[in-house]
């Protein structure tokens, strides 16, 4: 699976939109790119993924550069519950049922929104 | 909607003792995993299940046993707990292991061995 790189942290206000990068140069053709975060004393939360096309959902939208090697998360309106470590993360498709489906999880971008 | 749920939330075992983690999942999935998070470090794979009466090595296997018990269930041994195995647990589960569903977590056992 490719390296993916992330901002250690970041701050946004709260109700302006967050924007979230994530470099992930060595991204293989039909790697897709997935995005969980991790809220405080909880498990991570699964938020949007995508292959190459732009994605959303009610939680967040997903940019995928037209070369792939990077993308943004956007929350479109940040709220004080959106704090918490943001992690990108990419992956191959599984194509069968005895591959050993590893997530890989960085160390991700610890967002805090801000009062 | 309950999801993953995860018993204990918080456990404190002393050296060579044995304790068995729960895991349930109500979203009629077929796979599960069971990983662990350490300070500072992102999630390592341990064992998962690609599906009821499957399971395979992760990452990190060593000093852990699994039993896919049924569909729901799926759970995590330490036979006799060290140190070393002082983590946040979390389980897993995703609609199926192949293609690119996504999975969805557990909010963790605390588990400390003094």
């Amino acid at each position: 699976d490719a390296k993916t790189t992330q901002p250690p942290s970041m701050d946004c206000a709260e109700g302006r939109a967050a924007n979230l990068p994530c470099n992930h140069s060595t991204i293989s053709g039909n790697e897709y790119v997935y995005w969980y975060r991790q809220i405080h004393s909880q498990g991570p939360q699964y938020i949007i993924h995508g292959l190459k096309n732009n994605e959303t959902n009610e939680m967040a939208s997903l940019i995928i550069t037209e070369d792939r090697k990077s993308s943004t998360l956007i929350l479109p309106h940040a709220t004080l519950r959106d704090t918490a470590v943001y992690y990108c993360i990419v992956r191959l498709p599984i194509i069968s049922n005895f591959g050993n489906e590893k997530l890989t999880f960085g160390t991700g971008t610890r967002l805090t929104i801000i009062p | 909607n309950a999801g993953v749920t995860q018993t204990p939330k918080f456990q404190v075992l002393k050296t060579g003792q044995s304790m068995t983690l729960q895991c349930a999942q109500d979203m009629n999935h077929n796979s599960m995993y069971w990983y662990r998070q350490d300070p500072g470090m992102g999630l390592r794979l341990i064992y998962y299940s690609a599906s009821e009466g499957t399971t395979d090595k992760g990452e990190v296997p060593n000093g852990y046993n699994v039993s896919r018990l049924n569909k729901r269930e799926f759970s995590l041994r330490l036979e006799s707990a060290a140190p070393s195995q002082t983590s946040v647990y979390f389980c897993a589960s995703s609609a199926r292991p192949e293609g690119v569903e996504p999975q969805h977590f557990g909010d963790g056992t605390r588990l400390s061995i003094l």
